[in-house]
């Protein structure tokens, strides 16, 4: 079964500065997608970015992108330039490729602050 | 507007009592899905629907239930076998069966046992 950690459960950015959120995850799949999901406090999910394990290219979102290492399984999320309104929850989550049990699986989330 | 509703918002049940959550979506898709929240765990999932008529078991299956009558349409009961049923609940939907495809989810709701 697939596992997927986050090993920071509180993180914290001034305004205007960048954040790296970090995500591992544990697989025999060579194939896969890898999601980030916000949660801000109204609780609704939100898909911030999301990469396919077949592409080297690390997704890019505006101010959100990822750096995906598919060796070392990381999935860490950097938001540039951060604002008040990400702070939130983040959720990593995994999803294993078609013709599989199509669900996600979620870290247990890294909550983010913003400070001015 | 398309989107995933659920209701109620907050639901409080009395032990022994069984209690529906309803999910709704007008997105056409094919697949929805049901996750349990709680503090520090994230979400679990529940169970799962990819066509009308048909869901598969999650992880976390053990005390509750579900139908998927209409493709709109998949609501969760939570039944009095479910030990420790409190937690926020999310519905969520996707298109088709690929996995690529975002999952949409709807605002939950929370539910509490007095």
């Amino acid at each position: 079964a697939q596992t997927v950690t986050q090993s920071q459960p509180e993180m914290s950015v001034q305004e205007a500065e960048t954040v790296t959120l970090s995500c591992t995850y544990d697989t025999s799949e060579s194939d896969y997608y890898l999601f980030w999901y916000k949660q801000p406090p109204s609780r609704q999910m939100i898909l911030v970015i999301r990469q396919e394990a077949y592409k080297q290219q690390n997704a890019t979102e505006n101010r959100f992108s990822v750096n995906f290492q598919k060796a070392a399984k990381s999935f860490s999320l950097k938001i540039s330039d951060s604002q008040l309104g990400d702070a939130a929850m983040y959720f990593c989550a995994y999803r294993s490729p078609t013709g599989t049990a199509s669900k996600l699986t979620f870290g247990t989330g890294t909550r983010l602050q913003v400070t001015l | 507007d398309g989107g995933i509703t659920q209701s109620p918002k907050y639901l409080f049940r009395k032990e022994g009592q069984n209690v529906t959550l309803s999910c709704e979506q007008n997105l056409n898709h094919d697949a929805m899905y049901w996750y349990r929240q709680d503090p520090g765990q994230g979400l679990r999932l529940i169970y799962y629907s990819q066509i009308v008529n048909d869901f598969q078991k999650g992880d976390i299956a053990e005390g509750y239930s579900v139908s998927r009558e209409k493709k709109e349409s998949f609501p969760l009961t939570v039944t009095s076998a479910q030990k420790n049923p409190t937690a926020f609940y999310l519905c969520a939907s996707s298109q088709g069966r690929s996995s690529y495809n975002e999952q949409f989810f709807g605002p939950g709701t929370r539910l509490t046992v007095l």
